[in-house]
This record gives C-alpha cells, sequence and structure tokens, in this order.
C-alpha cells in the first residue's frame, strides 16, 4: 500500500523559499500516477499546486506557476516543492498527493499526513 | 480560475439524507464529469470519497453518492451516522489544465 510523507522546514522567512520533500513508500514513483502538492489555509481552503510524473512532465495551477517548481528524484523515491518568493499568505499545510493513472483530474487517492509552514 | 461553491455548513440527524452542493460554471464543472469529493476529519488529512463525479473508491461506503447536474455536483449521504460528521470539499477539473477545490462545508449531524 502506498504512503507518502512530507518533510521540510516548519518557519521560513519571507521572501525566502520554501522546499519540501514527499516519500513514497510502498510503491514506485515511476509507476503511471501523478505525484501531487496541494495546501491548506484557513482562509482559503485546498488548493492545488501542481503535479508531475516520472518522465519529469509537470502541470501547475497558473496562480502559482511563476514561483512553483516541482521535481521528482527516481533514485531516492521521493518528489519535491521549491516555491520562491515567500509571502504570509503562503503560511498553510501542505501535502503532497498520488493522482492515479491520469493525474489530479481524477481524483487524490493517497495523502500524506501533511506538513505545517509558516512563513515568519 | 475562482474557486467552486459550497455551502458552509449543513447538518442532520443520524439515519437521515443529506445533500452538499459544489457550484461551478461552463470552465469546469459543467464542461468536465470529473468532479471528487473529498471528507476531511479535524487535524486529519483529507480522504477521496468519490472521484469522476459518481465513482466510489474501494472501502467507500456505497451511503455515499455524487451526481451532476449542469455546472452544479452534489454528494449525498444517506442513512446519516455521527463518523460522517467532519469537513467535505469538492474538486473539479478545470481549463488550463488545473484542478480546483470548493471552500469546504462542515457536515453536523445532530
Amino acid at each position: 500500500q502506498v504512503q507518502l510523507q512530507e518533510s521540510g522546514p516548519g518557519l521560513v522567512k519571507p521572501s525566502g523559499t520554501l522546499s519540501l520533500t514527499c516519500t513514497v513508500s510502498g510503491g514506485s514513483v515511476s509507476s503511471s500516477d501523478w505525484w501531487n502538492w496541494v495546501r491548506q489555509t484557513p482562509g482559503k481552503g485546498l488548493e492545488w499546486i501542481g503535479e508531475i510524473y516520472h518522465s519529469g512532465s509537470t502541470i501547475y495551477n497558473p496562480s502559482l506557476r511563476s514561483r512553483v517548481t516541482i521535481s521528482v528524484d527516481k533514485s531516492k523515491s521521493q518528489f519535491s516543492l521549491n516555491l520562491i518568493s515567500l509571502t504570509a499568505a503562503d503560511t498553510a499545510v501542505y501535502y503532497c498527493a498520488r493522482g492515479p493513472v491520469g493525474g489530479a483530474r481524477f481524483g487524490l487517492d493517497v495523502w500524506g499526513q501533511g506538513t505545517t509552514v509558516t512563513v515568519s | 480560475q475562482s474557486a467552486l461553491t459550497q455551502p458552509a455548513s449543513v447538518s442532520g440527524s443520524p439515519g437521515q439524507s443529506i445533500t452538499i452542493s459544489c457550484t461551478g460554471t461552463s470552465s469546469d464543472i459543467g464542461t468536465y464529469n470529473l468532479v471528487s469529493w473529498y471528507q476531511q476529519h479535524p487535524g486529519k488529512a483529507p480522504k477521496l470519497m468519490i472521484f469522476e463525479g459518481s465513482k466510489r473508491p474501494s472501502g467507500v461506503s456505497s451511503r455515499f453518492s455524487g451526481s451532476k447536474s449542469g455546472s452544479t455536483a452534489s454528494l449525498t449521504i444517506s442513512g446519516l451516522q455521527a463518523e460522517d460528521e467532519a469537513d467535505y470539499f469538492c474538486s473539479s477539473y478545470a481549463v488550463s489544465s488545473t484542478v480546483i477545490f470548493g471552500g469546504g462545508t462542515k457536515l453536523t449531524v445532530l
């Protein structure tokens, strides 16, 4: 059974860069699935950030595209999120999630536990 | 792309049925039959309950069902149980290959 685990700093400075990693266990990051990042804030609810396929193909939320990079490391069975030019509005719980064949449009069926990131 | 519109809260008594609406536009729900519904208990990650509008993942109770009419999708929970009390979010595929979420609905089981 696939499990996901986020890791990264809980506190980052304004104007800085957020780097989070999601480790995939019980399955392969090279499968036919897409690997996603979603964040949740009290004010705006859930927000889809983007997704990546093991080939390196990515799709980003247009509202975040200029600041986001998602990458995959098949050797470590991990995928990562980089978000630049941080502001307080980026304070959120960040989740990694799996989008089975076809991606997030078909539903995110496995989620990590989430990691809280504060920009301050 | 604007968020989908959900009621802030709904409530029902055990055994009753409730329906949560999710209103979009012709750029998302109205064009694509790719609506998902998620259940989220406090402090937990969301759980997929419905995908592609009306399909249930393995292990999800048949008390949960999804439908769509025009640009509005709906989640119906029949035979309400105390454990159904949670937040529910809808999402939809939208133009520009993006996925958008609703603001969430808090379900209270009276």
